[in-house]
């Protein structure tokens, strides 16, 4: 298993702030993924990054895929109270699809 | 169409006993996954089966546990002689495996308590 490291592990900001998180490996992944946890409940997925460079919107939120495929980065611009969760990385390990899961990081925007 | 379905939602069991979580996936996923999350941690990978091959069981941590897919669909996890540690919310996801991107579609879960 690669190493896989997400930063911050914990985020707590006010309404209306900006946040970024990160996604960082040594090893070149051919896609990632993004995916969301709110308190008692699975994952949903945000976003699929496929292409390195890449950046994929989703209205507030902004998803970049590093140029080498090793890295990704989540941005969130005025953030909301819904906006909180658990923020999860998850590059594809194999053909059918196997994710590795960052262990997170727990984005709280208080109003 | 339906997600994926878990149940039971909740499961309080005494150490010792054993368990059956069950999963019910995505009508044409071909590929499904078993997940452990403890309390404030990220996710931690079981179990995958994809499509007729055989399951990747590498991150099962004991033989305590096991788990199969009957018909290519349903998947039951079972947990044998259960222990505190055991205790933790067991996610279950399906995709559509190879010509997909990956991307898994999670059940709500099933919160195991083990006292």
């Amino acid at each position: 298993t690669q190493l896989l490291e997400q930063s911050p592990q914990f985020l707590s900001i006010q309404e209306g702030e900006n946040l970024t998180v990160y996604c960082n490996s040594s090893s070149v992944f051919s896609s990632l993924q993004w995916y969301r946890q709110e308190p008692g409940e699975g994952p949903v997925l945000l976003v699929t990054v496929v292409t390195g460079g890449e950046v994929k919107k989703l209205k507030r939120l902004t998803f970049q895929f590093g140029d080498a495929r090793k890295d990704s980065s989540l941005h969130i611009t005025a953030a909301q109270p819904g906006d909180t969760g658990l923020y999860l990385c998850a590059p594809r390990t194999d053909s059918w699809g196997k994710l590795q899961f960052g262990a997170g990081t727990q984005v709280v925007v208080t109003p | 169409g339906a997600g994926v379905s878990q149940s039971p939602s909740n499961k309080v069991t005494e150490k010792g006993k054993d368990v059956e979580l069950r999963c019910d996936p995505i009508s044409g996923h071909t590929a499904l996954y078993w997940y452990r999350q403890s309390l404030g941690q990220g996710l931690e990978f079981l179990i995958y089966f994809q499509g007729n091959s055989a399951p990747d069981k590498s991150g099962l941590p004991s033989d305590r546990f096991s788990a199969e897919r009957t018909g290519g669909s349903v998947s039951t996890l079972t947990i044998q002689r259960t222990q505190q540690e055991d205790s933790a919310v067991y996610l279950c996801a399906s995709s559509l495996g190879q010509g997909g991107q990956g991307e898994q579609y999670f059940g709500p879960g099933t919160r195991l308590t083990v006292t």
